[in-house]
């Protein structure tokens, strides 16, 4: 069965600190997306990745880099970490139509 | 822009009730169009997809018809169950490879026994 893993469920950090998401497919996709969900807001694209070692700014990239260093690991970094990025993190991954999502992070920066 | 229309929830319905979720797009182009579903505590999974005009995905019971003509996608199911609780999206795709999908806003569907 196909998957998308993130490697943490849930995460607590403090105002301040480096953050790090980790995005692993084992379907050899080319494409790989960060979102965050937040409620009344839906989902908003952070990045997206479209081969290695590239990167494209979604809609709310500020506070947020990402790497991509191999095809299927896709990883999302908030530099210095703050309580407004408290939030659900999806990872998603798509080669054709249909993304395939991750279980998701939640994060809450205390 | 590209967007995607979705009723407002939540939506509470009894067990063995008929569901539908409206959705309606805007978009360039012919996009392909999908529903997920996002159950508690959980990512999101494709419930299903049409890539064409008239086409017809279903999966679990759940049925949507892409209708051109009135740019809409609506998600039904003749008999719910409690275990259908969920929050519902439908999508747009109107990239060439899947990319850059555009969201509904989500719509929460709870059922009681």
């Amino acid at each position: 069965d196909v998957k998308v893993t993130q490697s943490s469920r849930y995460l607590v950090k403090r105002t301040g600190e480096k953050v790090f998401l980790e995005c692993v497919q084992d379907m050899d996709h080319e494409n790989m997306f960060w979102y965050r969900q937040d409620p009344g807001l839906g989902l908003r694209l952070i990045y997206f990745s479209y081969d290695v070692k590239m990167k494209e700014k979604g809609d709310i990239p500020e506070g947020y880099s990402v790497s991509r260093e191999k095809k299927e690991r896709f990883s999302l970094i908030l530099e210095s970490a703050s309580t407004n990025q408290t939030s659900m993190y999806l990872c998603a991954s798509s080669q054709g139509f249909g993304y395939t999502f991750g279980s998701g992070t939640r994060l809450t920066v205390v | 822009g590209d967007s995607v229309t979705q009723m407002e929830g939540p939506v509470t319905l009894s067990e063995e009730a008929f569901l539908t979720i409206n959705c309606t797009y805007t978009a360039t182009g012919y996009p392909s169009l999908f529903w997920y579903v996002q159950y508690p505590g959980e990512g999101l999974q494709l419930l299903l997809k049409a890539t064409k005009a008239d086409d017809k995905g279903s999966n679990k019971g759940f049925e949507a018809t892409y209708r051109k003509e009135t740019t809409s996608f609506h998600l039904e199911k003749g008999s719910v169950q409690v275990s259908d609780s969920a929050v519902y999206f439908c999508a747009l795709s109107a990239a060439p490879y899947g990319q850059n999908f555009v969201f509904g806003p989500g719509t929460r569907l709870s059922v009681l026994p």
